[in-house]
C-alpha cells in the first residue's frame, strides 16, 4: 500500500514553454501533497504544500506564479512549470501525505529545459 | 528553527560490516523522526520511522532509536549487503504542518 506515481518520469522542454506534471496517490486518498525540488548531490528542498480543494501554501523564495499547483482531486495534485527556464531543470518530487501523517514519495520527475 | 544534521559521506564498507550512519536534530516539541532511502535512479522510500521518545523503529535489518536525551536517531544495520548501496536521509517530521525537514542525505556505498 502507500503508493505515490508521477508522471511524466521525465521531460525535456525548450526555454519558455510550460510543463506540467503530475503526482497521484494510487491506494489511497490524501488531502495534502508536497512538492520538492532536489539538485545532484543534495537533499530535498520543499517547495510548497498542496491541500485538497484549497490554495496551495508556498515556501518562502518559491515563486508562486512560476510553480503553478493544482490539487483537485484526493488523489491527483499537479505542478506547472510555467515559462521553464534552463534555471528551472531539477528533479521534481511529490509526497502524499497519509492518514498516519506519513509522506509517501513519488519516483520523481527529471525536467530539463533547453 | 528545526533542523536534521547528518553525518557526511560517502560511506564505503565491505559486504556483511556493521553500519552506523549518525543523525541528530534540533526541534521544539516533539517531532516524528525518519529515515528514507534513495536508491540510484529512484525516488525517495520511507525505511523506517519513530513516533516519541525511546521509540525504536525497524524495518529491513535496519533500525533507529528514538533518543530524546541524545537528540539523535542513529540508523543501524548488523550486517550491510551490496543491495543496501543507496543515498539515506534522515528526516524530522514537524507535528503541526507535517512538514518534513530533511538532513543532507548519505550516501552508501558496500563493496562486495
Amino acid at each position: 500500500g502507500a503508493v505515490v506515481s508521477q508522471h511524466p518520469s521525465w521531460v525535456i522542454c525548450k526555454s519558455g514553454t510550460s510543463v506540467k506534471i503530475e503526482c497521484r496517490s494510487l491506494d489511497f486518498q490524501a488531502t495534502t501533497m508536497f512538492w520538492y525540488r532536489q539538485f545532484p548531490k543534495q537533499s530535498l528542498m520543499l517547495m510548497a504544500t498542496s491541500n485538497e480543494g484549497s490554495k496551495a501554501t508556498y515556501e518562502q523564495g518559491v515563486e508562486k506564479d512560476k510553480f503553478l499547483i493544482n490539487h483537485a482531486s484526493l488523489t491527483l495534485s499537479t505542478l506547472t512549470v510555467t515559462s521553464a527556464h534552463p534555471e528551472d531543470s531539477s528533479f521534481y518530487i511529490c509526497s502524499a501525505l497519509t492518514e498516519t501523517d506519513t509522506q509517501y514519495f513519488g519516483p520523481g520527475t527529471r525536467l530539463t529545459v533547453l | 528553527g528545526d533542523s536534521v544534521t547528518q553525518m557526511e559521506g560517502p560511506v564505503t564498507l565491505s559486504e556483511e560490516a556493521f553500519l552506523t550512519i549518525n543523525c541528530t536534530y534540533t526541534a521544539t516539541g516533539y517531532p516524528s523522526l525518519f529515515w528514507y532511502v534513495q536508491y540510484p535512479g529512484e525516488g525517495l522510500q520511507l525505511l523506517l520511522k519513530a513516533t516519541k521518545a525511546d521509540d525504536k523503529g525497524s524495518n529491513k535489518g535496519f533500525e533507529a532509536t528514538y533518543r530524546k536525551e541524545t537528540t539523535s536517531f542513529h540508523l543501524e544495520k548488523g550486517s550491510v549487503q551490496v543491495s543496501d548501496s543507496a543515498v539515506y536521509f534522515c528526516a524530522l517530521g514537524d507535528g503541526a504542518t507535517n512538514k518534513l525537514i530533511f538532513g543532507t542525505g548519505t550516501l552508501l556505498a558496500v563493496q562486495p
